[in-house]
């Protein structure tokens, strides 16, 4: 199946600065790709999503980008804010309704 | 208006018990979830169901039964509770989409404590 990998575990940031979370998926058939962002005690919510025809999205100060031929695709958080810190979750899937999510990234935001 | 909701939000229970979570969506999906993240955050697929019908059923222990009554409720038995099922559960919903991926809306998850 499906094995997706999330680097780094925790990654801190001055307020401000930008924050860059990478995520690498094994199945070439993915097609699929959304990030997920988890506040403490609530659910998973999907912050912003790519499909394999493109490959970069913007969404205000959040974007990402996706190389097929790597098999990689990032998250980018733009003039972090301490409203930022949370877990995210990157994840993989191949147009069926099975997602693989990666072990999520502690981002936190340095006020 | 919440989309995915799940109840209770909080369960303390002993081991050997049976409970049950409710989960309901209002969202018009076909397909619902439930999920488990354990105590380091993991994100893993239990069950799916598609118009009531389970397509997911991935190595869970036969302790847990999932129901779905109709397509906007699904629901998870788990009996004879042992200590290691103590994680947060996570319901959730999509529209089942055969070409391209499908968002996947959680709900605010059933953080499930056994003692």
């Amino acid at each position: 199946g499906e094995n997706v990998e999330q680097h780094p575990s925790t990654l801190s940031v001055q307020e401000g600065d930008s924050a860059v979370i990478k995520c690498t998926y094994s199945d070439s058939a993915s097609n699929y790709f959304p990030w997920y962002k988890q506040e403490l005690g609530k659910g998973p919510q999907l912050i912003i999503d790519i499909r394999s025809n493109v490959g970069e999205k913007k969404d205000q100060r959040i974007a990402v980008t996706l190389n097929k031929t790597a098999k990689h695709f990032s998250l980018h958080i733009t003039e972090t804010q301490p409203e930022d810190s949370a877990v995210y979750f990157c994840a993989a899937s191949k147009g069926n309704n099975r997602l693989a999510f990666g072990k999520g990234n502690q981002v936190v935001v340095i006020p | 208006d919440t989309a995915v909701s799940q109840t209770p939000k909080y369960l303390v229970t002993q081991m050997g018990n049976d409970k049950s979570i409710k989960c309901e969506q209002n969202l018009g999906h076909d397909t619902m979830y439930w999920y488990k993240q354990d105590s380091k955050k993991f994100l893993k697929i239990m069950f799916s169901y598609n118009n009531k019908e389970l397509i997911i059923n991935e190595t869970v222990p036969n302790r847990f039964s999932p129901k779905s009554p109709d397509k906007a409720h699904l629901n998870l038995h788990i009996n004879s509770l042992e200590l290691g099922d103590s994680a947060v559960y996570f319901c959730a919903s999509s529209l089942l989409r055969q070409v391209s991926g499908n968002t996947i809306y959680f709900g605010e998850g059933s953080w499930l404590t056994v003692v």
